[in-house]
């Protein structure tokens, strides 16, 4: 039963470019949570998803980040026009369907830096 | 405003002593309580969960405490190993006990048990 993949594992962009970071929850999943870890720092709340809605954005910055979890395929985390401060590790999450459990399952992460 | 704290950035036992790791929090009425082992480069591994109804729960040599009226919990390893040491997080929902889990990270305590 594979866990949750988050690829790539690496990810070096310029300043300016795009970042797309994704992310395959456990079977049976439904809930999708993405976390920034910035260098120091604890980890941060982001957004989480269900298939096709975005339930909750509040950790999102409100320009340049967007994300997604399509009908079909990975949940992805996209950052445009990237800036050095966006250099951290994201981790995505995932769990059951609600009141089933609570706790959330977490992916190795994606390390995005930005040169 | 909002704040978990755990009470130390690093803690350094002996092996076989008991590690006790401390996470407090304000102006939260979190329903439950979950605690995380991280790994160097690695994401988070859920440990135990306890319920604003509950006040102990054991797994193997873990357990854990909830005192909401304290607004703590307190985190135990007993008979520890080097194989424990990793950083220790604390977090909890942030949905004010709804189903769904958006989770509020502490900073986290790195453990480190010397053979």
């Amino acid at each position: 039963n594979a866990g949750v993949m988050q690829n790539p594992r690496h990810l070096v962009r310029r300043r300016g470019q795009e970042a797309r970071l994704r992310c395959s929850p456990m079977k049976g999943h439904s809930h999708v949570y993405w976390y920034r870890q910035l260098p120091e720092e604890g980890l941060k709340f982001m957004v989480y998803l269900q298939k096709e809605n975005i339930i909750d954005e509040s950790g999102m910055p409100k320009e340049r980040f967007s994300a997604e979890f399509p009908k079909e395929g990975p949940s992805i985390l996209r950052i445009q026009q990237v800036v050095r401060g966006d250099s951290a590790a994201y981790f995505c999450a995932s769990s059951p369907p609600a009141g089933l459990t609570y706790e959330q399952y977490f992916g190795p992460g994606t390390r995005l830096t930005v040169t | 405003s909002q704040k978990i704290e755990q009470n130390s950035e690093a803690l350094n036992i002996q092996e076989g002593k008991t590690a006790t790791l401390t996470c407090n929090y304000t102006n939260y009425s979190p329903a439950y309580l979950q605690w995380y082992r991280q790994d160097p480069g690695r994401g988070p591994v859920f440990l135990l969960l306890i319920r604003e109804n509950e006040k102990e729960k054991r797994k193997e040599r873990l357990k854990v405490t909830f005192d909401t009226t304290l607004k703590q919990s307190l985190f135990h390893i007993t008979a520890s190993q080097p194989a424990d040491s990793a950083t220790y997080l604390c977090a909890l929902d942030d949905a004010g006990g709804t189903s769904y889990g958006k989770l509020t990270f502490g900073q986290g305590t790195i453990l480190t048990v010397h053979p």
